[in-house]
């Protein structure tokens, strides 16, 4: 089941611009993942955040946590015309075993240039 | 180099005839797991094993097959049961998660249309 619901579905802006995507979860998670997908293309892994931490930073990538609310944001700065690309989030729950992930339904990503 | 190869990029199934997908890592990796993603949509999790000879289903694994044989190989087979097999196949793999979530990587993915 999808359990991950990302926010909004779709973003398009200026070259240098930042983009922020949003991603709200059901269940109680471990951590949770981001990743990239190309058109066409496999899912990049991009950065994992632990339920104990708030931030964590990645080149021009922040990402945020709050169990409290169960969501998570992905900001990326000074935006490129080569971060276009759909961006998911997936959440690794507590209840279940193993290293299954859940993934969200995703962001399309415009940069323009 | 080392990654996940999915093979092939573009598959067309019959109607009533069972395809093979094929996913290969050279990662080591312990767990693989297999996707599908329909247009414009998430991930949904068909199979995938922890270990060697061992699989569990997924969220949506009704008219597909696993088989995991080999720690580098974990073929999907898309049966005459799955009615909309038309979709985009993601293969992925991870190390062990021992109860949490680990990164994985993913393969380029194989597009099944039905003829």
């Amino acid at each position: 089941s999808q359990q991950g619901e990302e926010d909004p579905q779709a973003l398009s802006i200026q070259e240098g611009e930042n983009a922020t995507m949003n991603c709200s979860y059901k269940t109680s998670i471990n951590n949770l993942q981001w990743y990239r997908q190309n058109s066409g293309r496999g899912l990049v892994h991009l950065i994992l955040i632990r339920s104990n931490e708030r931030e964590k930073h990645s080149g021009r990538l922040r990402v945020t946590l709050d169990t409290s609310k169960k969501s998570s944001s992905l900001l990326i700065t000074a935006s490129r015309a080569a971060d276009t690309a759909s961006y998911f989030c997936a959440g690794s729950p507590r209840e279940t075993s193993g290293s299954r992930l859940t993934f969200g339904e995703g962001t399309q990503l415009t940069v323009n240039p | 180099d080392g990654g996940i190869t999915q093979s092939p990029k573009y598959l067309f199934r019959k109607e009533g005839q069972n395809v093979t997908l094929s996913c290969e890592q050279n990662l080591n990796h312990d767990a693989m797991y297999w996707y599908r993603q329909d247009p414009g949509q998430g991930l949904r999790l068909i199979y995938y094993s922890q270990i060697v000879n061992d699989f569990q289903k997924g969220d949506i694994a009704e008219g597909y097959s696993v088989s995991r044989e080999k720690k580098e190989s974990f073929p999907l087979t898309v049966t005459s049961a799955q009615k909309n097999p038309t979709a985009f196949y993601l293969c992925a793999s991870s190390i062990a998660g021992r109860g949490l979530g680990q990164p994985q990587h993913f393969g380029d993915g194989t597009r099944l249309s039905i003829l």
